[in-house]
């Protein structure tokens, strides 16, 4: 079946360090890729999307690209601020799947 | 343009009870699904509802059954409340077709005793 492994956390950065979240996928064809955060007490936050190999999403300064080859899709900011300490998500759905697939989420706390 | 909201935030039963928990999708939206997230966790798939069906399934027992409604408003109900359903449960809304894009509301919190 469809699966997502991230790279473990916690992660802790000091302001304006650079991040990158490793996220791998399993799955049958060519899965849409997803990256949620979720802050403190709230839900899930979409932060990007990425729907075919080599697309590259972005926001807010996070970008992620589709890479079929390694089957990855891994998470990067250039320049990390205090706000964005979060839980961030690698998510997948699969072709002609209905639901999300999600990793166990990464924790990143940004020291000012 | 209001999101996806969910209702109520925070709900205390205890085990064998019964609860209901509520969510609106997004406007335009007519397709909702709901997730279970335990502490630490990703979010686990419980089932997805289009056209007021169940249109797919993720792996857990027919304790836990839902609905929708007319307005593409959903309730997702368990009964017989074990310790290991406390969690925070997430309602997401979609837009049929639209390849797993999905919006989620800010969950309630379920904390059975």
């Amino acid at each position: 079946g469809n699966s997502v492994t991230q790279m473990e956390g916690p992660v802790t950065l000091s302001e304006e360090a650079f991040l990158t979240i490793n996220c791998t996928y399993t799955a049958t064809g060519y899965p849409s890729l997803f990256w949620y955060v979720q802050y403190p007490g709230e839900g899930l936050q979409l932060l990007l999307k990425a729907t075919k190999a080599d697309d590259k999403g972005s926001n807010k300064g996070f970008e992620a690209t589709y890479r079929k080859e390694t089957t990855s899709f891994h998470l990067e900011k250039g320049s990390v601020q205090v706000s964005d300490s979060a839980v961030y998500f690698c998510a997948l759905n699969g072709r002609g799947d209905y639901k999300l697939s999600f990793g166990a989420g990464t924790t990143v706390t940004v020291r000012a | 343009d209001a999101g996806v909201t969910q209702s109520p935030t925070h709900l205390i039963k205890t085990r064998g009870q019964q609860v209901t928990l509520r969510c609106s999708p997004k406007s335009g939206h007519d397709t909702v699904s709901w997730y279970q997230q335990a502490l630490g966790q990703g979010p686990q798939f419980i089932f997805q509802y289009y056209e007021e069906e169940e249109r797919q399934r993720g792996n857990f027992p027919d304790r836990f059954s839902g609905h929708q409604f007319p307005n593409y408003s959903s309730e997702l109900n368990v009964n017989a409340l074990l310790l290991g359903d406390s969690a925070l449960y997430l309602c997401a809304s979609s837009l049929s077709g639209a390849s797993g894009l999905q919006f989620f509301g800010p969950g309630t919190r379920l904390t059975v005793l």
